[in-house]
């Protein structure tokens, strides 16, 4: 089972809204990822958890806040988000940071519209 | 210089042909290297992970070539549900325990009947 699994597939929220993105993976992998990809772009890094700890930040703005709660767990918390900020979330995970253990898998995503 | 550079294509194929796409890479230490395809609004999915010594799957033939930066991904018997978007990936320097993913901006294969 090779399965990263993201809920919602698809979110609509105002600026003014709280929501939250969940992860989870069944692969024991212990290094989880977010990442943000405009239309037509790549993959933009923005968050590194490994063993449950945030291990890498982008620069990230702090409206977007992630959290860790176990092993499996991966939430992205969303709050007074921008218009620019619509973009297809990938959650990811490896079984571990450097290397080949760095080979990741994906998730399908969150389709995020901010109105 | 980007640290990945990729042909962004379209390649344009017909059903049965071969393609190849190259990459090249900036950073000499790096140690990693991978194919993945993303399908129109889908995750990208890993297609291959590159070895030293070049590797085959299937129609899927990857290589390397270190000493002049260069990974190239050859596709034969081209099928229809081949048309994707094709991201050649590199492991970065490590920084904070980490090997960053860099992405190169992809290739997209269009292959038609």
């Amino acid at each position: 089972d090779t399965e990263v699994t993201q809920t919602p597939k698809h979110l609509v929220m105002g600026m003014t809204n709280k929501k939250s993105l969940k992860c989870e993976q069944h692969m024991g992998h212990r290094a989880m990822y977010w990442y943000k990809q405009k239309a037509k772009k790549p993959p933009e890094l923005m968050f590194v958890y490994s063993y449950e700890k945030l291990s890498i930040n982008e620069s990230v703005p702090s409206r977007f806040s992630p959290e860790c709660p176990n092993s499996s767990l991966l939430n992205l918390h969303l709050h007074a988000l921008q218009p620019e900020d619509s973009a297809l979330y990938l959650c990811a995970s490896s079984q571990g940071m450097v290397g080949y253990y760095n080979e990741q898998f994906f998730g399908p995503g969150t389709r995020l519209t901010v109105l | 210089r980007k640290e990945v550079e990729q042909d962004p294509g379209p390649f344009n194929v017909p059903e049965g042909a071969t393609v190849a796409f190259n990459c090249t890479y900036s950073n000499s230490a790096s140690q990693s290297f991978f194919w993945y395809r993303q399908d129109c609004r889908k995750e990208p999915k890993l297609l291959m992970s590159v070895y030293s010594s070049g590797n085959e799957d299937g129609r899927f033939t990857a290589q390397l070539n270190r000493a002049s930066q260069y990974i190239s991904l050859l596709i034969r018997d081209s099928k229809l549900s081949d048309s994707a978007t094709y991201l050649c990936v590199v492991n970065g320097a490590v920084s904070g325990g980490y090997n960053k993913l860099i992405f190169g901006a992809g290739t997209r294969l269009a292959v038609h009947p």
